[in-house]
């Protein structure tokens, strides 16, 4: 499968804890784009990378929120002390950089269910 | 920051109908607006894009125009069938500023065979 992989695809935790997701992006994109998507909604744009430098990350949900991509292929996506209202889909989506190369390819995404 | 607001958030047709999908962004800055498919428990995919240098595109069943001055763009999809039925969303980016998306409420598409 050459698409966006994320793991886990679903993740059950406790209010307080910390949890962190993987995403795997298609292997010769270099932009790589984390949404949170709640039930009913359309996803909301959380922060990306193009390599690995994250570029905007203005619109994490909250000090507690932080991604890194370290060697610019996979990235992590991680929330310390998880609160009830983090619970959402979270995708992972990747592209290609440049002008003519905009479509974004998502992931499955990981369910996060907050206990 | 951009704000994309998207009309109606259900739609119920008969199956060889056509379906209509309204969106307005408030950016002028946005240059990319991509369609996309999400059915239950799946990933979004796009069925089609739009770059601002161009006022229509279509696609077979599906077509996309996009009106700049209005700052509106719509989906029109003709000859539904069952399997159009998903919910559809709207999303707009400025590609010159890291294409990150916007987007709409979501549409629930349901056609009736």
């Amino acid at each position: 499968d050459t698409g966006v992989s994320q793991n886990p695809r679903h993740k059950i935790t406790k209010r307080g804890q910390n949890v962190t997701f993987r995403c795997d992006p298609i292997s010769e994109h270099n932009r790589l784009y984390w949404y949170r998507q709640t039930l009913g909604q359309g996803p909301e744009f959380l922060t990306y990378f193009q390599n690995e430098a994250q570029l905007e990350k203005s619109r994490l949900l909250s000090d507690r929120f932080s991604a890194e991509r370290p060697k610019g292929s996979f990235s992590t996506l991680e929330i310390q002390r998880t609160e009830q209202g983090d619970s959402a889909m979270y995708l992972c989506a990747s592209s290609a950089a440049g002008l003519l190369y905009n479509e974004q390819f998502f992931g499955p995404g990981t369910r996060l269910t907050v206990l | 920051g951009e704000n994309v607001e998207q009309h109606p958030s259900t739609l119920s047709v008969q199956e060889g109908d056509s379906a209509v999908i309204k969106c307005t962004y408030s950016d002028s800055a946005s240059n990319y607006f991509p369609w996309y498919k999400q059915e239950l428990g799946k990933r979004p995919q796009l069925i089609i894009d739009i770059r601002s240098n161009v006022g229509e595109k279509k696609d077979q069943r599906i077509a996309v125009t996009l009106n700049k001055t209005a700052k509106h763009f719509s989906l029109h999809i003709t000859e539904t069938q069952p399997e159009d039925s998903a919910v559809y969303f709207c999303a707009a980016s400025n590609s010159n500023a890291g294409n990150m998306l916007t987007f709409g409420g979501g549409t629930r598409l349901m056609v009736k065979p």
